[in-house]
């Protein structure tokens, strides 16, 4: 079946600092690929997607791209700040259903 | 808009009891979902439906139940609630159910059973 691996947490960076969370799956069609971030206390809500291989999701100076020979889709930001602080997970979508499968999530602290 | 909205947000259960958690959206989506998070992992899927009076388990739904009589709510019901059911309980919904469509989440029932 379908799943998700998310780089082990938690990560802890100074203010400013350059970002990367890995996320590499498994799947046996052509899935869409998201980034849901979590505040606390809060729900999922939905950072950036890509649909096919080799698009790039952006949003709030993150970007991830679709790496369909990798089976990658890494979480990158330029420089972080404190509000960045949270839980990332990558999650894949399968086209033909309406499911997803979700990694375990990356808790990021940004400390200033 | 609300988007997704979710009742009790805490509960505190004993052994055996049962609840019935509320989720509701008003953004006339088709397809509804329930997560379970525990402490430091990911999101299971328990169940999920694709319209009023259709739903289907997902990972984990022993333990659970739901029903689907409106497009806006799909509740989830615990009968005789053990510890193992302790956890943060999502509701989610989405337009369809093509790959692309991303999840709405409501802010979570954070449940325990003592």
């Amino acid at each position: 079946g379908d799943s998700v691996t998310q780089m082990e947490g938690p990560v802890t960076l100074s203010e400013e600092a350059f970002l990367t969370i890995n996320c590499t799956y498994t799947a046996t069609g052509y899935p869409s690929l998201f980034w849901y971030v979590q505040y606390p206390g809060e729900g999922l809500q939905l950072l950036l997607k890509a649909t096919k291989a080799d698009d790039k999701g952006s949003n709030k100076g993150f970007e991830a791209t679709y790496r369909k020979e990798t089976t990658s889709f890494h979480l990158e930001k330029g420089s972080v700040q404190v509000s960045d602080s949270a839980v990332y997970f990558c999650a894949l979508s399968d086209p033909n259903a309406g499911k997803s499968t979700f990694g375990d999530g990356t808790t990021l602290t940004v400390k200033p | 808009n609300a988007g997704v909205t979710q009742t009790p947000k805490f509960r505190i259960l004993k052994i055996g009891q049962s609840m019935t958690l509320q989720c509701t959206q008003d953004m006339n989506h088709n397809y509804m979902y329930w997560y379970r998070q525990d402490p430091g992992m990911g999101l299971k899927l328990i169940y999920y439906s694709v319209g009023a009076g259709i739903t289907d388990k997902g990972e984990v739904p022993n333990g659970y139940n739901v029903s689907r009589s409106t497009t806006e709510d799909f509740p989830l019901r615990l009968e005789l609630a053990a510890p193992s059911q302790t956890s943060v309980y999502f509701c989610a919904s989405s337009y369809g159910g093509q790959g692309w469509n991303e999840q709405f989440f409501g802010p979570g029932t954070r449940l325990t059973v003592l």
